[in-house]
């Protein structure tokens, strides 16, 4: 099993740019999520999604999109990037209902927006 | 939406001490407590998690505990070594992992 995998491993993006974050997990996991980690602040969840077909906003939304297509993958599209998203994005999944528990995480991505 | 508090943000101990990290958080009907362990440059890694209808859950040299009463949760690291060294993040959810909430972390580090 590969686990998640998460590309690309470094992105440097200019204002405006939009772009995608790819995500996809081989373990057949309903749950799966997005997080940016920026220093002193923890992870911070930006979009989840419980199944195929069902996205939820998380705690920081505005500027990103997600769809859940197939349940290995969940993209995360920047819209029209900012200065502000400049971060390390880290996607995540697990199983769902009485077999929850573990999120495994991706490598992350290093995103730099200029 | 759930709020978790996390203190010390930095803490540093001797190889053989124990340490303990609390987390407080906001929403009552919260009931799953992971903890995650994050080393230099990588992916965050559970380490023990608790449901609320525990109050302690041991596993070796980690151990956690829950005040449910209190919005209380904390991580013991007993005998501490350096490869405890990391960054620890407590996280509270409602059901599952659903719309979970992470603190800010608490870098340790073990001082041979």
């Amino acid at each position: 099993n590969a686990g998640v995998t998460q590309t690309p491993k470094f992105q440097v993006l200019k204002t405006g740019q939009s772009m995608t974050l790819q995500c996809a997990q081989d373990m057949n996991h309903e749950y799966m999520s997005w997080y940016r980690q920026d220093p002193g602040m923890g992870l911070r969840l930006i979009h989840y999604s419980v199944g195929a077909g069902i996205t939820d906003q998380g705690e920081v939304p505005n500027g990103y999109n997600v769809s859940r297509s197939t349940t290995e993958d969940f993209p995360l599209r920047l819209l029209s990037a900012a200065p502000s998203q400049t971060s390390v994005y880290f996607c995540a999944s697990s199983y769902q209902g009485s077999l929850a528990g573990e999120q495994y995480f991706g490598p992350g991505t290093r995103l730099t927006v200029t | 939406g759930e709020n978790v508090e996390q203190h010390p943000s930095t803490l540093s101990v001797q190889e053989g001490d124990s340490a303990v990290i609390k987390c407080t958080y906001s929403d009552s009907a919260s009931n799953y407590f992971p903890w995650y362990k994050q080393e230099l440059g990588k992916r965050p890694q559970l380490i023990i998690d608790i449901r609320s209808n525990v109050g302690e859950k041991k596993d070796q040299r980690i151990a956690v505990t829950l005040n449910k009463t209190a919005k209380h949760f904390s991580l013991h690291i007993t005998e501490t070594q350096p490869e405890d060294s990391a960054v620890y993040f407590c996280a509270a959810s409602l059901y599952n992992n659903n719309d979970m909430r992470f603190g800010a972390g608490t870098r340790l580090t073990v001082k041979p």
